[in-house]
This record gives C-alpha cells, structure tokens and sequence, in this order.
C-alpha cells in the first residue's frame, strides 16, 4: 500500500523567509501525482501545487515551487516570501492511477508564519 | 457553481442516534469522494463514487456506514447507531477526468 509521511509536525517561518516542508513516499507504481493541498484553520482544503511522476521539470506556482526526487521518493514544498496568509495545515498526498485514483495523505505540518 | 458543497457543517448527535451529511460535488465532476478527518490527522479515504457507482470502500468503512449517490450528482453519507469514536470531520470531494480534487469545507460531527 502507498504511504506518505511528513515528519515535521510544525514549522514555523518568519514573514517574507523561505521555508521547505518535507514529504516522503512510498509506492511500487512508476507513475502517480503528487499534491500539496493547504487547510486553513476551519476552512476547506485547496490545491496549492501538483506534480506528475513522470515530469522530472518541478512544478511552480508563483511563491511555492516543488522539490521532486523521484528516485529518492521525496516531494518537498519551498514557500518563498512567505506571508500571514500561508499560515495554515499543510498535507502532502499521493495519487496512483489505480485504486479508484483517491488520495493517500500525510499526517501534515503546521506551518505558523511570524510577523 | 461555487464547489463542493456540504451539508450541515456542524453535527452534534447523541451516542447511538443515526446521522445523515449531504454532498453537492462540482456539476460536471463525476467522481465524488468521502474522507474522515480526525484532529490533527490527515484525511483518510472512505468510499468513492463514479456517477452513480460506488467503486471502492475503505476497510474503515464498517456495515455502520452507508453511502449513496442515486443519480450521479449529490451524495449522502449515513451513519447508524454513532458511536463516541465516529466524532471527526467528513470530508467530500470531487473531480474530473485526471484534474485535482476539489474539496468542500466538510462536516464537523461531535458525538456525546
């Protein structure tokens, strides 16, 4: 079975630093996607970036960009210039092209953003 | 459309009662997803619906729990006879072809 792991429980970052949460993985399959999704306190989960396995480009979405090892099986997210809006539970997920496609999480990070 | 839409957001029900949540996925998505959430977790996969068929349930889903999705739009999830360990947040969430999932802000159940 896929698992995901976040090792870090809680980060914390000072406005406008750059912080990198960790996200490993496991999984036998050669191709599948990786998320990182952001669930602000009491609000919905949304997007922040996707990966496909089989890009070796990282993906970027303005401040946030990806590290992917595939080989290594980690996929870590770099939030530059970081603002009190990023403040927020982040979970790394995986998605195969079996299994009815559903997510695998991981347990998350808290990330908490100093002004 | 404003997304995935759930209802009620909030449920507080007595140990034993039986609970009803609703789901509204995006109009054109037609896999819909069920999660559970508990404090500080992430989410954990329930049951999956594509149209109107359920594909796939989790082991976590015990003969307590029953879903359905009678005509491939909105979807329902039953729990009968709730017990203090079902108290968690129910997550919906649906998608399109190889597109992301979009998820609703979910049901915080609290059973007492």
């Amino acid at each position: 079975a896929q698992t995901v792991t976040q090792s870090q429980p809680e980060m914390s970052v000072q406005e406008a630093e750059t912080v990198t949460l960790s996200c490993t993985y496991d999984t036998s399959e050669s191709d599948y996607y990786l998320f990182w999704y952001k669930q602000p306190p009491s609000r919905q989960m949304i997007l922040v970036i996707r990966q496909e396995a089989y890009k070796q480009q990282n993906a970027t979405e303005n401040r946030f960009s990806v590290n992917f090892q595939k080989a290594a099986k980690s996929f870590s997210l770099k939030i530059s210039d970081s603002q009190l809006g990023d403040a927020a539970m982040y979970f790394c997920a995986y998605r195969g092209l079996n299994w009815g496609n559903k997510l695998v999480f991981g347990a998350g990070t808290i990330l908490r953003v100093k002004s | 459309d404003t997304g995935v839409s759930q209802n009620p957001r909030h449920k507080i029900t007595k140990r034993g009662q039986n609970v009803t949540f609703r789901c509204d996925p995006i109009s054109e998505h037609n896999r819909l997803y069920w999660y559970r959430q508990t404090l500080g977790q992430g989410p954990e996969f329930l049951t999956y619906f594509q149209n109107e068929a359920q594909l796939e349930k989790s082991r976590l889903l015990s003969d307590r729990f029953s879903a359905e999705r009678p005509k491939g739009s909105f979807s329902t999830l039953e729990i009968q006879r709730t017990e203090q360990g079902d108290s968690a947040m129910y997550l919906c969430a649906s998608r399109e072809g190889a597109s992301e999932a979009f998820f609703g802000q979910g049901t915080r159940l609290t059973v007492v």
